[in-house]
């Protein structure tokens, strides 16, 4: 399966401010999705990123608030903006690769936890 | 209803024994199970996928699935410490094209 990087691994960040996060894969990827994990509770997914064009957001989340990019296949930031200490949480980046793609397995990166003061 | 349904635990096994996690879903139009495992402060690891019923096997692990009932489970022989963990179900949906996932049973191998 694909090598999937994430930075930052965690960050302390004031109220207000945004924080980007990255992710980026060792190899092309068909499909890449951004999930939220809060304390204690699963996986939520806040949308797929679309190469080329804009997010496919799932309900309760927006662009203005998640911006995401992904400028390429291997490649895909999320910012997470304005940030209160509701959005501490886990930030995850998810790949399914090219080979995967009839399978629908998706794969983990290591994750960002984010901590809003 | 939720979509995907586990149970919290946590599921406590003494080492050497079998471990059952169980997974209900809402749709019956899902078409791919998967079991990740996650440790604390660790991102899900995928290990195992299921795509029709009946059992598949891999290694100590296997999983179990049954369309008509809408239940998967999760089989681990000769559990270890090392099993300890959460382990998350998650379900894919053609029509939603999207993964879901139950909350996630937390699994105690105790020495």
């Amino acid at each position: 399966s694909a090598v999937i990087s994430q930075k930052p691994s965690r960050d302390i960040c004031q109220r207000g401010t945004s924080l980007t996060i990255q992710c980026q894969v060792d190899s092309q990827v068909t499909m890449m999705f951004w999930y939220r994990q809060q304390p204690g509770q699963s996986l939520t997914l806040i949308a797929t990123a679309n190469q080329g064009s804009e997010a496919t957001y799932e309900s309760g989340f927006v662009i203005d608030k998640f911006p995401i990019s992904r400028p390429n296949l291997t490649f895909s930031t999320l910012t997470v903006s304005n940030m209160s200490p509701e959005d501490s949480s886990i930030y995850l980046c998810s790949v399914v690769s090219v080979a995967e793609l009839s399978y629908n397995e998706q794969f983990f990166g290591p994750g960002t936890r984010l901590t809003v003061l | 209803q939720k979509e995907v349904e586990q149970n919290s635990g946590p599921l406590s096994v003494p080492e050497g024994a079998i471990a059952s996690l169980n997974c209900t879903y809402s749709d019956r139009g899902s078409q791919s199970f998967f079991w990740y495992r996650q440790y604390s402060g660790k991102s899900p690891e995928l290990i195992m996928s299921i795509y029709s019923n009946g059992d598949k096997e891999d290694g100590r692990f296997t999983a179990q699935l049954n369309k008509a009932s809408q239940y998967v489970s999760l089989l681990i022989r000769d559990s270890q410490p090392s099993d300890s963990a959460t382990y998350l179900c998650a379900v894919f949906t053609g029509t939603a094209s999207k993964l879901t996932f139950g909350t996630g049973t937390r699994l105690q191998v105790t020495l």
